[in-house]
């Protein structure tokens, strides 16, 4: 099966430093990624759409500038979230739709959980 | 937005016992999705039915999909412990390969 891995797992920093999570898909290619945002008890928010080769489109209230997005190559994706805040403490989840026909499938990275001091 | 909602958001069942969990959506799609999470995890796909089919079957889940009242549900037959997760259904937008977004998901606890 397709497998997606997220790294790290878990991350903590001071305020007002950058901390990049990386998703890769290990055994296909992914020319689209999405990352997602999960509060406690929450549904997951999608941040934005990766797309290999060109810039990511990012959704409505969703800060460009504070989460860099970018899809170098056909198996990573990196989010990095820049000058980190405690408000940006959340985990991150990504996910990349499946190869050929599992196409209407997204298979998802284990999750980064970030803590923002 | 697709949101829509999953009810019940906490269902609590005894090892052996069915749990069903319903999801509303708002727009047209091409498929629905539901998927499983388990604490502090990404998600497991675990079945896809498509819009113009009712019914779906994949070992002890049974999906239906009733497309005149935007609703689906998602049967687990026979819990068992290791069934406890959070469960989600995610809309697949109409119109090809759009973002599938999720509903806010049902807590399933299957007590032993």
């Amino acid at each position: 099966g397709a497998v997606v891995s997220q790294h790290p797992s878990w991350v903590i920093c001071k305020s007002g430093t950058s901390v990049k999570i990386e998703c890769r898909s290990l055994d296909f290619q992914a020319t689209t990624m999405f990352w997602y945002r999960q509060f406690p008890k929450q549904s997951l928010m999608l941040m934005a759409t990766s797309n290999e080769g060109s810039k990511a489109t990012y959704e409505q209230g969703v800060e460009k500038d504070k989460f860099l997005i970018n899809h170098a190559s056909l198996t990573l994706s990196t989010l990095t979230v820049t000058s980190a805040h405690p408000e940006d403490s959340s985990f991150y989840i990504c996910s990349a739709r499946g190869p050929g026909q599992g196409r209407e499938k997204l298979f998802f990275g284990s999750g980064t959980q970030l803590s923002v001091l | 937005s697709q949101q829509g909602e999953e009810d019940p958001q906490a269902l609590s069942i005894q090892e052996g016992e069915n749990a069903t969990m319903n999801c509303s959506y708002k727009t047209s799609i091409n498929n629905l999705q539901w998927y499983r999470q388990n604490s502090g995890r990404g998600l497991v796909h675990l079945i896809l039915i498509r819009s113009n089919e009712r019914e779906k079957h994949s070992g002890r889940l049974r999906v239906t999909l009733d497309t005149s009242k935007k609703s689906s549900s998602l049967l687990i037959t026979a819990s068992r412990a290791a069934d406890t997760a959070s469960y989600f259904c995610a809309r697949g937008g109409s119109g090809g390969y759009q973002k599938v977004t999720f509903g806010i998901g049902t807590k399933l606890q299957v007590i032993p």
